[in-house]
């Protein structure tokens, strides 16, 4: 079965430093790689997704994530984060194939001070 | 933008009764599932739903838990004798078709068990 790691638990920032947040997945074949990202009181966004392809993918509000398939990780960026950013990012893997259930990350809870 | 929508938010509960946790996945999606987030802990799979059957189930799916689509537009969990361990917060997702693997989420609904 996959796991999903996420080495930071609370990642605190200010205005305009940048971000990378760390997500490595354990799973031999082919997986399919996400972030999402809980707004406070809101439910879970897609940020941004691997299939296949450019291994560097980008999302919405900036974020961008690289997959790296010799390290199994899919790391989180952004250059220039905001306070509106301050939210719970959760990475999640699904096996290629036929699964579909999601495998999630245990969160990191950014905050960003203004 | 279509939304996942689950009801109620926030409900509390004696041990041992049973509750029903409603979802309204997207309309023209197909696949249906159903998360759970323990405080503290990962989100965690339950259950996927797809062609008016379970296609996917975790070990934590046992027989106190079963899912139904009763019409064209809802989809429910019910726990059928709730125990202290079933306090979490839980999520519904719907996506679309084969391949995607979008998987989009409602907000959530607490469940307190007393």
């Amino acid at each position: 079965a996959q796991s999903v790691s996420q080495h930071n638990h609370h990642v605190i920032l200010s205005e305009a430093a940048s971000l990378e947040l760390g997500c490595n997945y354990s799973y031999g074949g082919t997986v399919n790689l996400f972030w999402y990202v809980q707004y406070p009181g809101q439910h879970l966004q897609l940020l941004l997704k691997y299939f296949s392809g450019d291994p560097l993918v980008k999302g919405i509000k900036g974020f961008e994530a690289e997959f790296i398939k010799s390290k199994f990780s899919f790391n989180l960026r952004k250059p220039s984060v905001q306070w509106s950013d301050t939210a719970e990012y959760f990475c999640a893997v699904t096996a290629g194939g036929s699964a579909r259930q999601l495998t999630f990350g245990s969160g990191t809870q950014l905050t960003v001070l203004p | 933008e279509p939304e996942v929508t689950q009801t109620p938010s926030h409900q509390v509960t004696q041990m041992g009764q049973e509750v029903i946790l409603r979802c309204v996945p997207i309309s023209n999606h197909l696949y249906f599932y159903w998360y759970r987030q323990i405080l503290g802990q990962k989100v965690e799979f339950l259950v996927s739903f797809y062609n008016n059957e379970i296609s996917e189930k975790s070990e934590i799916f046992d027989d106190q838990f079963s899912v139904e689509r009763p019409d064209g537009s809802n989809f429910t969990l019910k726990i059928r004798s709730t125990k202290l361990e079933d306090s979490a917060m839980y999520f519904c997702a719907s996506s679309d078709r084969t391949g995607t693997d979008i998987q989009y989420f409602g907000a959530g609904t607490r469940l307190s068990v007393l």
